[in-house]
């Protein structure tokens, strides 16, 4: 949805680094963000979340940061390890829907 | 426990011929209902959602249609399946919006 970018279509990161993985919206109404994770041939698995009232919220190794003044948003992993490879979704939230990036490959080499 | 069980798993299928994906959920009641569609090399798409019985919201004009005959039931249709319906389908459940969708384990299509 052109609402969501993730301009990175894949990352690269060595095991035991931070892998940060980029997200930014246009529409200034999502209240709520959602960060999902993908393995192949896989239904998404919720991962992270953080309304807009914060501008970060952290679980274990997952950190979500959002700037909504520049209606962007960031997770970070660390330390990342290679269990964590995926595709990785952003999505915000608006009137009872969800819109999803375009994903972003995560790759942790071991 | 709620789950939601989306079937078949794979799905080969020719041009010009039908589809019916079918998704159920089990363990919670007027759940909201949405199929999405990820091509490949591109993220998810919504394609319909519904808020209950019989009522459905098309997102993109396209191929498909989609019905919700009963609560907890979605079924994702074609009458006639083109080349570019190929792709991973997702369906997905949320009762309380914030918290998120469940999503299902997927269909992969592939129309040849």
């Amino acid at each position: 949805d052109q609402q969501v970018k993730q301009n990175s279509p894949s990352l690269s990161v060595q095991e035991g680094r931070i892998s940060i993985l980029n997200c930014d919206y246009t529409n200034s109404m999502f209240d709520y963000f959602l960060w999902y994770k993908k393995y192949p041939a896989e239904g998404p698995t919720f991962l992270i979340s953080i309304s807009s009232i914060k501008d970060k919220n952290e679980d274990g190794r997952f950190t979500v940061f959002l700037n909504k003044s520049a209606k962007h948003l960031s997770l970070h992993i660390v330390p990342s390890q290679p269990g964590d490879s995926a595709v990785y979704f952003c999505a915000p939230y608006n009137f009872n829907k969800f819109y999803f990036g375009s994903g972003t490959k995560l790759n942790v080499k071991p | 426990s709620q789950t939601i069980h989306q079937w078949p798993a794979t799905l080969v299928q020719p041009v010009g011929s039908p589809l019916s994906l079918e998704c159920t959920v089990e363990g919670t009641s007027n759940p909201n209902l949405y199929w999405y569609r990820q091509a490949a090399g591109r993220g998810l798409q919504l394609l319909f959602y519904s808020v209950g019985i019989g009522q459905i919201s098309s997102e993109v004009p396209q191929n498909l249609s989609a019905s919700r005959p009963q609560d907890r039931q979605f079924i994702l249709s074609s009458k006639k399946l083109l080349l570019s319906d190929s792709g991973f389908y997702l369906c997905a459940w949320s009762v309380i919006s914030n918290y998120g969708y469940t999503f299902g384990s997927g269909t992969r299509l592939t129309v040849v």
